[in-house]
């Protein structure tokens, strides 16, 4: 195990509606990277977040944002959730953004 | 768009080694290799990472070629727990940090 932990670690959603995802870092680490990974295909980078602030954004639509807090957790809010949004996602923290790991991920579902 | 091609599916029998191969032609200098591990969707598992030399840690070994075009992940004595799929990975910058770009990995079969 890695130290990180998400949750919850499914959900169930409807099109339209918003969600928000949390993360908490393994202990020592400043950074955490959000990826998404659909049914069959490898994880995609969503963003990066270091010192609280976006550090870094993969080629996600502006509905996805973040947050990090004082404690280096952080969470994942999707706005006007799509069907196409259904997929894992996961959370990774690593120090100045060097090794990271993996969280157990969450299973979104949207219906 | 990833940076490693990988060949779809690999297998081998438990206790040899298992080599699994990866391609990176456009990999720049300053960039390092990665692999992870995914078993059953559960969060990607770090293995380990280089940049131009050889390196080795409890769970595999990596030979990265002089040229730098190319690596090989050695498990030694594959286990039927090695069952996975193996992503090479290139780090690249993104913004003023760094990400991990994923392509589609290679499924290792491990068996008995």
């Amino acid at each position: 195990e890695t130290g990180v932990t998400q949750s919850p670690t499914h959900l169930i959603k409807t099109r339209g509606q918003q969600v928000t995802l949390r993360c908490s870092s393994q202990s020592g680490h400043n950074t955490v990277s959000w990826y998404q990974q659909a049914l069959g295909q490898g994880p995609q980078f969503i963003f990066q977040y270091y010192r609280e602030e976006e550090n870094g954004r993969g080629n996600f639509p502006p509905r996805f944002s973040g947050l990090q807090f004082p404690n280096y957790s952080s969470e994942l809010n999707v706005n006007a959730l799509e069907l196409d949004d259904s997929a894992l996602y996961l959370c990774a923290s690593s120090l100045w953004g060097y090794v990271e790991f993996f969280g157990p991920g969450t299973r979104l579902t949207v219906l | 768009d990833a940076k490693t091609t990988q060949p779809p599916s690999m297998d081998c029998a438990e206790g040899r080694a298992a080599n699994l191969p990866c391609n990176h032609s456009t990999i720049s200098g300053n960039e390092y290799v990665y692999w992870y591990r995914q078993i059953h969707s559960q969060g990607p598992q770090y293995i380990i990472h280089g940049l131009k030399n050889n390196e080795t840690n409890e769970m595999a070994s990596l030979i990265i070629t002089e040229d730098r075009k190319s690596s090989t992940l050695i498990l030694p004595h594959a286990t039927l727990r090695d069952t996975a799929v193996y992503y090479c990975i290139v780090r690249v910058a993104a913004d003023s940090s760094y990400k991990l770009i994923f392509g589609s990995g290679t499924r290792l079969l491990v068996r008995p």
